[in-house]
């Protein structure tokens, strides 16, 4: 079935640092959306994007859907401690109606 | 406007129990979800209900049941409790069709002697 893969798995940054978490898949995504969770918490939605090529921003994070809308990438400018957590990107079609699936996740440290 | 409330927060069963995980949202979503999550594989869906008196399988529903009893509430039971049931199982809702934001509750810790 789709596999939306996300790369790192893991990584730590010093505080003030920049950091990118990519997510990428075989097949054509419908649309991207990108959550975040924080140690023993629960996925928060962040953002949607749906366009070829489109680029977000919020704050200090940008958002980017790539042009053939297989990858996606979410990068941090400046981390700071309360950029701490788990970063999920999900294609919002792939599994079929209403269902979403999601990567495997960058977990992400700041080192203060 | 609680949300996404999940019931109860931690369990620990032993092998062979039985048990239900309650979720109720307030947000007048018609569609809501069960995920597991574990160390390293994202959020692996169970099944979700589209709209009240539907569900449908998801990804991994094998020892699982659910029950849409209302537009509100979605539960999730475990008929006998296998060890590699062992997860944190979150409860999501959105509103009905494609591409839309999905609302999750606090999570069950739930662990699986």
């Amino acid at each position: 079935g789709q596999q939306v893969m996300q790369i790192p798995q893991y990584q730590h940054v010093q505080e003030g640092e920049d950091f990118t978490t990519y997510c990428n898949s075989s097949t054509t995504l419908s649309n991207i959306q990108w959550y975040k969770q924080r140690p023993g918490g629960h996925p928060v939605f962040l953002i949607q994007l749906v366009k070829s090529g489109e680029v977000k921003k919020q704050k200090r994070l940008t958002f980017q859907f790539g042009e053939a809308k297989k990858n996606s990438s979410l990068h941090i400018t400046a981390t700071q401690t309360t950029d701490v957590g788990t970063y999920f990107c999900a294609d919002g079609l792939s599994g079929g109606y209403q269902k979403v699936t999601f990567g495997t996740g960058t977990k992400l440290q700041v080192i203060p | 406007n609680a949300g996404v409330t999940q019931t109860p927060k931690f369990q620990v069963l032993k092998t062979g129990q039985s048990m239900t995980l309650q979720c109720a949202q307030d947000m007048n979503h018609n569609s809501m979800y069960w995920y597991r999550q574990d160390p390293g594989m994202g959020l692996r869906l169970i099944y979700y209900s589209a709209s009240e008196g539907t569900t449908d399988k998801g990804e991994v529903p094998n020892g699982y049941n659910v029950s849409r009893l209302n537009k509100r509430e979605f539960s999730l039971r475990l008929e006998s409790a296998a060890p590699s049931q062992t997860s944190v199982y979150f409860c999501a809702s959105s509103h009905r069709g494609n591409n839309q934001p999905q609302h999750f509750g606090d999570g069950t810790r739930l662990s699986i002697l």
